[in-house]
């Protein structure tokens, strides 16, 4: 399954398949990435994390992929559990700004 | 043992009212943050402080006040409490300013509910 864009806000796959949770950025000065996790009544976790001068980073179970050239972030979770369920967040820092921005989200379901 | 703790979870009031916010977190970060989040699920950036000092403030209404009164704590007070500040508002933390080291650790969230 793949969600495309900040404006979608939902994604289903079934419980082993990969996912792929897509996110635009708008700005050309970021240069650090990460990926949240947020369960319901839960605050924001860390995924994962990427610099600028990478194009892609492995986790456990997750891999992701910055295209800089299209501002572009995805995670990519393989054979996806129960556990996975939850809102994802794209977040980026702007170099100098001192502040992390978080996109939309997605919200990830995965059906048994 | 919590790394960012946030008191109280849940908070209920009515328009016009006064209420506090208090996060710690026992990591020894030098900075910590507030953010609200929507009922879209949207997370904005409210305020940063970084070893007490203000470094962010996000156009936020003058009727939210952030106090550090050390680097392991930083409150939200809010005045006159309006329906649109009923949101679910996190604290979190970091070793450094964003960017310069290290991801942000956020706390449960305190959710605020103005009736």
């Amino acid at each position: 399954g793949e969600s495309v864009g900040l404006h979608l806000p939902t994604l289903s796959v079934q419980e082993g398949d990969n996912s792929i949770i897509n996110c635009a950025y708008s700005n050309s000065a970021s240069d650090y990435f990460i990926w949240y996790k947020q369960e319901s009544g839960k605050g924001p976790q860390f995924i994962i994390d990427i610099r600028s001068n990478m194009d892609k980073r492995q986790g456990q179970r997750v891999t992701v992929l910055l295209n800089k050239t299209v501002k572009h972030l995805s995670l990519q979770i393989a054979a996806t559990q129960p556990g996975d369920s939850a809102v994802y967040f794209c977040a980026e820092i702007v170099q100098g700004a001192q502040k992390l921005v978080f996109g939309q989200g997605t919200r990830l379901t995965i059906n048994p | 043992d919590t790394a960012v703790s946030q008191t109280p979870k849940y908070l209920v009031t009515q328009m016009g009212n006064d209420k506090s916010i208090k996060c710690e977190q026992n990591l020894g970060h030098d900075t910590m943050y507030w953010y609200k989040q929507d009922s879209k699920k949207f997370l904005k950036i409210m305020f940063s402080y970084n070893n007490k000092e203000l470094i962010i403030n996000e156009t936020v209404p003058n009727r939210f006040s952030p106090k550090s009164p050390d680097k392991a704590h930083l409150n939200l007070h809010i005045n006159s409490l309006e329906l649109g500040d009923s949101a679910v508002y996190f604290c979190a933390s970091s070793p450094q300013l964003a960017g310069v080291g290290g991801e942000l650790f956020f706390g449960e969230g305190s959710r605020l509910t103005v009736l």
